[in-house]
């Protein structure tokens, strides 16, 4: 069990807009730690998507967006393409375990 | 630009070794500690601690202790994870990872560690 929630999985079709949430808790997300996501394409090692919620490092498009709410954050896609099919894992810091923590990761499927 | 390059896939028996090799480039070594991340198979990524590049200093994540061992080779910039008495169990993907919080956390390529009879 991941200490900060993500949905197993989600589809959408081409063009359309998705929503992945991760919901942490008051020892991490709403302790004040920053948010990053990380895309895995398959086969491939995760890497770095956006940074501190919002950022996106340079060669992320600008169909990626990400922001916070609460004890939640959220990484947006709009326009999805078929490159985009991936598992999506969002990662912060839990100051009760004392270390990084993962989103379960969601498995973005294009339909 | 940062990189991290691990060594290659493992073939074990159980009750068996490993030391998974971890070498950095593009930045000083120092900069950023080095953390270990675990990826069963069709599963999420684990966090399983790390260890400060500067004092050599581990810190291991609940469920980490006792078999799993972090060390470091300054001089090469080279990162190991060694796992002790393997287990079927511990057959998976391991990553080495910067996770600094900045534009620069990247995870290496990872290393399939396989442990079967």
């Amino acid at each position: 069990q991941s200490v900060l929630t993500q949905p197993p999985s989600l589809s959408g079709a081409p063009g359309q807009r998705v929503t992945i949430f991760c919901t942490g808790s008051s020892s991490n997300i709403g302790a004040g730690h920053d948010v990053h996501w990380f895309q895995q394409l398959p086969g491939a090692a995760p890497k770095l998507l956006i940074n501190r919620y919002i950022n996106r490092p340079s060669g992320v498009p600008d169909r990626f967006s990400g922001s916070k709410s609460g004890t939640s954050a959220s990484l947006v896609i709009t326009g999805l393409q078929a490159e985009d099919e991936a598992v999506y894992h969002c990662q912060s810091y839990d100051n009760r375990l004392s270390g990084v923590i993962f989103g379960g990761g969601t498995k973005l499927t294009v339909l | 630009q940062v990189q991290l390059v691990q060594s290659g896939s493992e073939l074990k028996k159980p009750g068996a070794s490993v030391k998974v090799s971890c070498k950095a480039s593009g930045y000083r070594f120092t900069t950023y500690g080095i953390n270990w991340v675990r990826q069963a198979p069709g599963q999420g990524l684990e966090w399983m601690g790390w260890i400060n590049t500067n004092t050599g200093n581990p810190a291991y994540a609940q469920g980490f202790t006792g078999r799993f061992v972090f060390s470091l080779d300054t001089s090469v910039s080279t990162a190991f994870l060694q796992i002790t008495s393997l287990k079927t169990e511990d057959t998976a993907v391991y990553y080495c990872a910067i996770l600094h919080g900045t534009y620069n956390d990247y995870l290496g390529q990872g290393t399939l560690v396989t442990v079967s009879a």
